[in-house]
């Protein structure tokens, strides 16, 4: 069964522009998560979805968005990139809405010049 | 605040001993936890998960240890191996209506050889 994929796996993009990042979870699997990775601030949760609908968002600004479609696969856009949203951007999906563990994709690394 | 706390940054232990690596939190509301390992550039990978209904957890050689009280949990890994250094991640997870994960910064594990 092939893993979470993530696309594009790199990205440079110039302060100002925006930025959509895609999210194919594994087969049957109707969670998707995401979080951002930085030295300075660890792992953190920015959305998570389950069945199209938006359950929880992480304490990001408003320039952070996310859809979920019908087959399960997510997007994320950035609007007005700033320098400091260059990061690795990680997705996650569940099989379960809960108490489940989830499963990583290799991330997509953001840098912002 | 740092709700999922991993005190130690690093540890370095010889090959064929016992890793320990601790977690605590603060949430009383967390009920389901999680250990990730993790290279550079890469996703987490799932290592192993405890309900809070469980005091123990084993998976091959790694066994997770929850103790609700002190709201610590721990990750042994028996025997270590080179191939086990990475950074890994603790997390944990709260309410039946979310996947959501809270992560702790984090602890580098150096297997000697």
């Amino acid at each position: 069964k092939a893993g979470v994929t993530q696309t594009p796996r790199y990205l440079i993009k110039t302060r100002g522009q925006q930025v959509t990042l895609s999210c194919s979870p594994i087969s049957g699997h109707r969670s998707v998560s995401w979080y951002q990775q930085t030295p300075g601030q660890g792992l953190q949760f920015l959305f998570e979805y389950f069945s199209e609908t938006q359950r929880n968002k992480g304490n990001f600004p408003g320039r952070f968005s996310g859809r979920q479609f019908s087959n399960s696969r997510s997007e994320m856009n950035v609007s007005t990139l700033e320098l400091g949203d260059s990061a690795l951007y990680l997705c996650a999906s569940s099989l379960q809405a809960s108490y489940n563990e989830q499963f990583f994709g290799p991330g997509t690394r953001l840098t912002v010049l | 605040d740092q709700q999922v706390k991993q005190n130690s940054p690093s540890l370095s232990v010889q090959e064929g001993r016992i890793s320990i690596l601790n977690c605590d939190y603060t949430n009383s509301m967390f009920d389901y936890f999680l250990w990730y390992k993790k290279y550079p550039a890469e996703g987490p990978t799932f290592l192993i998960s405890i309900s809070s209904i469980k005091d123990k957890n084993e998976d091959g050689r790694f066994t997770v240890f929850l103790n609700k009280s002190a709201k610590h949990l721990s990750l042994h890994i028996v025997p270590s191996q080179p191939g086990d250094s990475a950074v890994y991640f603790c997390a944990a997870s709260g309410g039946s209506a979310t996947n959501k994960l809270i992560f702790g910064t984090g602890t580098l594990l150096a297997v000697q050889p």
